[in-house]
């Protein structure tokens, strides 16, 4: 079955590490996102990509990092610039020019200790 | 800069009662509208969409919204809720760019 994969569900880190979470798709979607959902804030988007090595900052890029080298696939990279990054993070893709919504992931909970 | 709105951030009914949740969006380009809900635990489902044509949707669970584009609002309607309604609900906003935008949510209560 098609779908989006997101792995791992849960992730630990320590304050200054890097760490990249992955999301693979293989609905053959032209665009991926990346957003972060906390309680109360809803989803806000990190980053998107249209294209394969086109990628477009969202609403709060800071401290976030990302590629897309292959159509299925667009992991993302929480560095240690980013001040707050434990959150859950959604992968979605979507098929552009289509009447179709998105396709999301399961999540990353993601735990900065 | 683009931007979604939803009137209320959390909504407690009880069951049997009407529900309207409002959305609002700042974009002035053309754009596809969507709900979508979150059930306690569960992973965001599409509710409906609008991309054209007739500005009153129907979705899935009896949920329907209607497209305003003079008022830039996709309000989300169900005339009698029950109380596995309990959820977020999120309203999204495709622009011409592809770059969809979240709202931030209501979370609502369905009463017995």
């Amino acid at each position: 079955d098609g779908g989006i994969t997101q792995s791992p569900k849960y992730l630990f880190r320590k304050e200054g590490q890097n760490v990249t979470l992955s999301c693979e798709q293989n609905l053959n979607h032209d665009a991926m996102y990346w957003y972060r959902q906390d309680p109360g804030q809803g989803l806000r988007l990190i980053y998107y990509s249209q294209i394969v090595n086109d990628f477009q900052k969202g609403d709060i890029a800071e401290g976030y990092s990302v590629s897309r080298e292959k159509k299925e696939s667009f992991p993302l990279t929480v560095t240690s610039a980013q001040k707050n990054p434990t959150a859950f993070y959604l992968c979605a893709s979507y098929k552009t020019g289509t009447p179709y919504g998105y396709t999301f992931g399961s999540g990353t909970r993601l735990t900065v200790v | 800069a683009q931007s979604v709105s939803q009137h209320n951030h959390h909504v407690i009914l009880s069951e049997a009662a009407s529900l309207e949740l409002g959305c609002n969006y700042s974009y002035g380009g053309t754009v596809n509208l969507f709900w979508y809900v979150q059930y306690p635990g569960q992973h965001l489902q599409l509710l409906l969409k609008y991309f054209s044509g007739d500005p009153l949707v129907k979705g899935i669970k009896g949920f329907e919204a209607e497209f305003i584009k003079s008022k830039f609002s996709f309000n989300l309607r169900k005339p009698s809720v029950q109380w596995s309604d309990t959820a977020e609900y999120f309203c999204a906003v495709k622009t011409s760019y592809d770059k969809v935008i979240f709202g931030p949510g209501t979370s609502l209560s369905v009463i017995p």
